[in-house]
């Protein structure tokens, strides 16, 4: 089947450390971007990449990083400088104006 | 700046009415607009899209119909079930070629027995 696939479902974070998120897809999508998700906020645009090997700063990607090395993977690692990193992230992929698939999401907890 | 406001932000119906969520946005250079659905703790499932030269879309119980001059769309659900119970957001893509959906809050539909 093809889809998005987020892990872990749940990530726990201690103060001052860096963690990454996977996000991996199979549906041969170029875009790849990735949403938080905070209550009563809607969804926030962190980071995005229309191809390989390029990525954009989104809305709010002070404290985030990217990779994009593959096609298929677009991993986000949280680091130490993102100082409220508690949220739901979701990560998604499209072709052009295409509809956009979800993964189902990782939430973070810091400890 | 695109901007996309959805109302209700909450909806509690019995079971059996028919529901109507309204989605505005204050550009109307979109190409198209699209509805998803989002249970507790899930991702966002898509639901319909409606390109920015039709006025609706239909899949089984649900509508969803495009007014790009007043920037306003609204998605209809008949007869609705608890199954429906979700939260329910829009998105706006813009036409200008960077393909990076504006989202509103959503609306969170509870539908009780």
């Amino acid at each position: 089947d093809g889809g998005i696939t987020q892990s872990p479902k749940y990530l726990f974070r201690k103060e001052g450390q860096n963690v990454t998120l996977s996000c991996e897809q199979n549906l041969n999508h170029d875009a790849m971007y990735w949403y938080r998700q905070d209550p009563g906020q809607g969804l926030r645009l962190i980071y995005y990449s229309q191809i390989v090997n390029d990525f954009q700063k989104g809305d709010i990607a002070e404290g985030y990083s990217v990779s994009r090395e593959k096609k298929e993977s677009f991993p986000l690692t949280v680091t130490s400088a993102q100082k409220n990193p508690t949220a739901f992230y979701l990560c998604a992929s499209s072709i052009g104006a295409s509809m956009a698939f979800f993964g189902q999401g990782t939430r973070l907890t810091v400890v | 700046k695109q901007e996309v406001t959805q109302i209700p932000a909450a909806l509690s119906v019995p079971e059996g009415e028919n529901l109507v969520l309204n989605c505005s946005f204050t550009d109307s250079a979109i190409y198209n607009l699209q509805w998803f659905r989002q249970d507790p703790g899930k991702g966002l499932t898509s639901l319909l899209l409606i390109q920015s030269s039709q006025r609706e879309q239909t899949s089984g119980r649900l509508n969803a119909s495009l007014d790009k001059s007043s920037g306003r769309s609204t998605l209809y659900i008949a007869a609705s079930q608890p199954g429906d119970s979700a939260t329910y957001l829009c998105a706006a893509l813009p036409s200008g070629g960077s393909y990076i959906p504006t989202f509103g809050r959503g609306t969170s539909l509870i539908v009780h027995p």
